[in-house]
């Protein structure tokens, strides 16, 4: 196991499309978390899994984003009507059930709404 | 609603220098506190947590609730130190999600 994996790393899309982002957790984990980075500031979180439930979610998550996590395995994170301010980092992470503090990161995909 | 702010974007030392990373928190409750460090072309990883009270690569951190500080210490600065550090926040209520502070980019010269 090589880690927390996501997919795309880059996208560029035009503005109004759809996008949708794969994360692969560490297998053992069943703790899974999406948060947004914008450039000069920390991680921000969006929303979290325990197993297949969606356990928590920000404010920040408007409608416009759904999270999935239909196995308790991999997630999808998909963003609609993409607007520019989506522009960002998105990191996915995942944890073990007794130790949520301990996140483990994977490398982001960068979102550039055009 | 919890906040993390760390007021120095950029810290510069010599190597073999003291260095200490401010983390300034605001929580109502009990809170736990983390640093997370990020070095170059790396994923961001857990450093330390103030429960543990461990100290790794050197640095230690103490949880001052009166001053609500969380900083970040270490006695001899080396140049592999150099890296961006987050401090996080976790509230009592939370499943596990962490509040971030803006980070602060730590460069260590020779």
């Amino acid at each position: 196991d090589t880690g927390v994996s996501q997919d795309p790393r880059h996208k560029i899309t035009k503005r109004g499309q759809n996008v949708t982002f794969r994360c692969d957790p560490i297998s053992e984990h069943n703790r899974l978390y999406w948060y947004r980075q914008t450039l000069g500031q920390g991680p921000e979180f969006l929303t979290y899994f325990q197993n297949e439930a969606q356990l928590e979610k920000s404010r920040l998550l408007s409608d416009r984003f759904s999270a999935e996590r239909p196995k308790g395995s991999f997630s999808t994170l998909e963003i609609q009507r993409t607007e520019q301010g989506d522009s960002a980092m998105y990191l996915c992470a995942s944890s073990l059930g007794d130790r949520p503090y301990e996140q483990y990161f994977g490398p982001g995909t960068r979102l550039t709404v055009t | 609603a919890q906040r993390v702010t760390q007021p120095e974007k950029l810290l510069s030392v010599f190597k073999g220098a003291p260095v200490e990373l401010k983390c300034n928190y605001s929580y109502s409750g009990s809170p736990e506190l983390f640093w997370y460090v990020q070095y170059s072309r790396q994923r961001l990883q857990l450093l330390l947590r103030h429960i543990s009270r461990e100290s790794i690569k050197g640095f230690t951190a103490d949880l001052n609730k009166g001053e609500t500080s969380f900083h970040l210490k270490k006695p001899f600065a080396q140049e592999e130190d150099s890296a961006m550090y987050y401090c996080a926040l976790r509230a009592g209520t939370s499943y596990g999600k962490l509040t971030f502070g803006q980070g602060t980019i730590l460069t260590v010269h020779p």
